[in-house]
C-alpha cells in the first residue's frame, strides 16, 4: 500500500513560485504500475485535476495551468514535485498529490493535502 | 476536453436509506470512470474504479454501473459513515482527467 507524505509551505506571496514536494513510501516511485499526480481544491470548492507524470516521462497538465505547472520526479528521493509559477490568489487551495495506478486509471493514493494561501 | 455533471448537487437521506447519483459525461468515456468519497478537510478515497469494480476495503453496500456517457453509483443502504462528498472522474483521456463537481450526501 503506497504512502504520499506531502511537504513544503502553506503560504506563498502573488507572483512567485508555489512548491510542493510527495515522498511515496510503501514502493516505487519507478514503478511502471503507478503514474503520479496533483489535485487541487479552492476552499468548498470541486476538485481540480492539475496533472500526471507517467512512468515512461511523459507529463500532462490542465490546459488552464499548462503554461505555469511543472511535475517533475527525482527517483532517487522517492519524490515527486508540483511547481505552479506566478501565482495568484486564485491558486489558494488544498493541493493534494496522488498515486494513480495504470490498471485501474484512478487515483488510489493520496497525501495528506496541503493549505496554501497566496497572499502578500 | 471532456464535461463531467453530477446530479443532484447535494441530496438529504436517512440512515438506511437508497441513495443513487448520477455522473454524465460530455462524451463517451466507455468505462473509464472513478467514484471518490470525500469527507471534510480530509483527502479523496476511491470507491469504485472502471465505472462498477469496488476498490479493495470499498462496502458492498456500494455499487456503480454504466458506460458511455451515464453514469450512476448507488449506496443500497445509507450508514452513519456515508454522509460525505462524491466525486466522479474520468480518465479515458490519458492528457486531460476531469472531475465531476460533486454530490454532497447529508442528514435529512
Amino acid at each position: 500500500q503506497l504512502q504520499l507524505q506531502q511537504s513544503g509551505p502553506g503560504l506563498v506571496k502573488p507572483s512567485e513560485t508555489l512548491s510542493l514536494n510527495c515522498s511515496v513510501s510503501g514502493g516505487s516511485i519507478s514503478s511502471s504500475n503507478h503514474f503520479w499526480g496533483w489535485i487541487r481544491q479552492p476552499p468548498g470548492k470541486e476538485l481540480e485535476w492539475i496533472g500526471n507524470f507517467y512512468y515512461s516521462g511523459d507529463a500532462y497538465y490542465n490546459p488552464s495551468l499548462k503554461s505555469r505547472v511543472t511535475i517533475s520526479v527525482d527517483m532517487s528521493k522517492s519524490q515527486f514535485s508540483l511547481r505552479l509559477d506566478s501565482v495568484t490568489a486564485a491558486d489558494t487551495a488544498l493541493y493534494f498529490c496522488a498515486g494513480g495506478g495504470y490498471a485501474s486509471g484512478s487515483y488510489e493514493s493520496w497525501g495528506q493535502g496541503a493549505l496554501v494561501t497566496v497572499s502578500s | 476536453d471532456i464535461q463531467m455533471t453530477q446530479s443532484p448537487s447535494s441530496l438529504s437521506a436517512s440512515l438506511g436509506d437508497r441513495v443513487t447519483i448520477i455522473c454524465r459525461a460530455s462524451q463517451n468515456i466507455d468505462k473509464f470512470l472513478n467514484w471518490y468519497q470525500q469527507k471534510p478537510g480530509k483527502a479523496p478515497k476511491v470507491l469504485i474504479y472502471a465505472a462498477s469494480t469496488l476498490q479493495s476495503g470499498t462496502p458492498s453496500r456500494f455499487s456503480g454501473s454504466g458506460s458511455g456517457t451515464e453514469f450512476t453509483l448507488t449506496i443500497s443502504s445509507l450508514q452513519p459513515e456515508d454522509f460525505a462528498t462524491y466525486f466522479c472522474q474520468q480518465s479515458f483521456t490519458t492528457a486531460l482527467f476531469t472531475f465531476g463537481p460533486g454530490t454532497k450526501v447529508d442528514i435529512k
